[in-house]
């Protein structure tokens, strides 16, 4: 069945960068979008950009803007976020997720189509930052 | 900015739940979906499109709505419903989602 396993959770220091990632199994790694989003403690759902796994083209939240960095591994299906320049409100559980929508296949090539639809989700990350 | 209502909402199995989802402009192309979250847990998609359900979703859950006003409506609630729900709009940038509201067991 389709998961996405995220690594485990991190404590970080302000002003220090932290890096998550989230490999995929059950699926073909290339063929959906991955996003990232985050829930703060007692806040809501936050979306934080997404990555193209067959292209490594990424879009931000403007949120997030020069702190944040997705990059994927192909040959392990693994997905990573980095997040720079830490601060304590950044204390939150970080998801990854694929995109819903099935990919296109023409004469044999699989193209990853975007919804901006979430499913499934990977376990969560907690990233604590604090002093 | 998605305004989700109540905050908070009490109820008993068997009863039937509504949830509200206002935007403060209006979401394009209904491109509104609904999410299920229960403790420890990560979200789970319910609706999309506004009122299509996802994949394996139990025809209980039923979403409405247009433009600024949308509604998730939720009979014969089960055990397993009492949870948080979030409404996410995707039809323009940047994604966003509403602050949720808690139903939880009256």
């Amino acid at each position: 069945q389709v998961q996405l396993v995220q690594s485990g959770a991190e404590v970080k220091r302000p002003g220090a960068s932290v890096k998550v990632s989230c490999k995929a199994s059950g699926y073909t790694f290339t063929a959906y979008y991955i996003h990232w989003l985050r829930e703060a403690p007692g806040q809501g759902l936050e979306w934080m950009g997404w990555i193209n796994p067959t292209n490594g083209v990424t879009n931000f939240a403007p949120k997030f803007q020069g702190r944040v960095t997705m990059t994927r591994d192909t040959s392990i299906s693994t997905a990573y976020i980095d997040l720079s320049r830490l601060r304590s409100d950044d204390t939150a559980v970080y998801y990854c997720a694929r995109d819903w929508s099935l990919p296109i296949t023409t004469f044999g090539v699989i193209t990853p189509r975007r919804s901006n639809r979430f499913d499934p989700w990977g376990q969560g990350t907690l990233v604590t930052v604090s002093s | 900015v998605l305004t989700q209502s109540p905050g908070t909402l009490a109820l008993s199995p068997g009863e039937r739940a509504t949830l509200s989802c206002r935007a403060s402009q209006s979401v394009s192309s209904n491109s509104l979906a609904w999410y299920q979250q229960k403790p420890g847990q990560a979200p789970r998609l319910l609706i999309y499109g506004a009122s299509s359900r996802a994949t394996a979703i139990p025809d209980r859950f039923t979403g409405s709505g247009s433009g600024t006003d949308f509604t998730l409506t939720i009979n014969r609630l089960e055990p397993e419903d009492f949870a948080v729900y979030y409404c996410q709009q995707y039809g323009s940038s940047p994604i966003t989602f509403g602050q949720g509201t808690r139903l939880e067991i009256k």
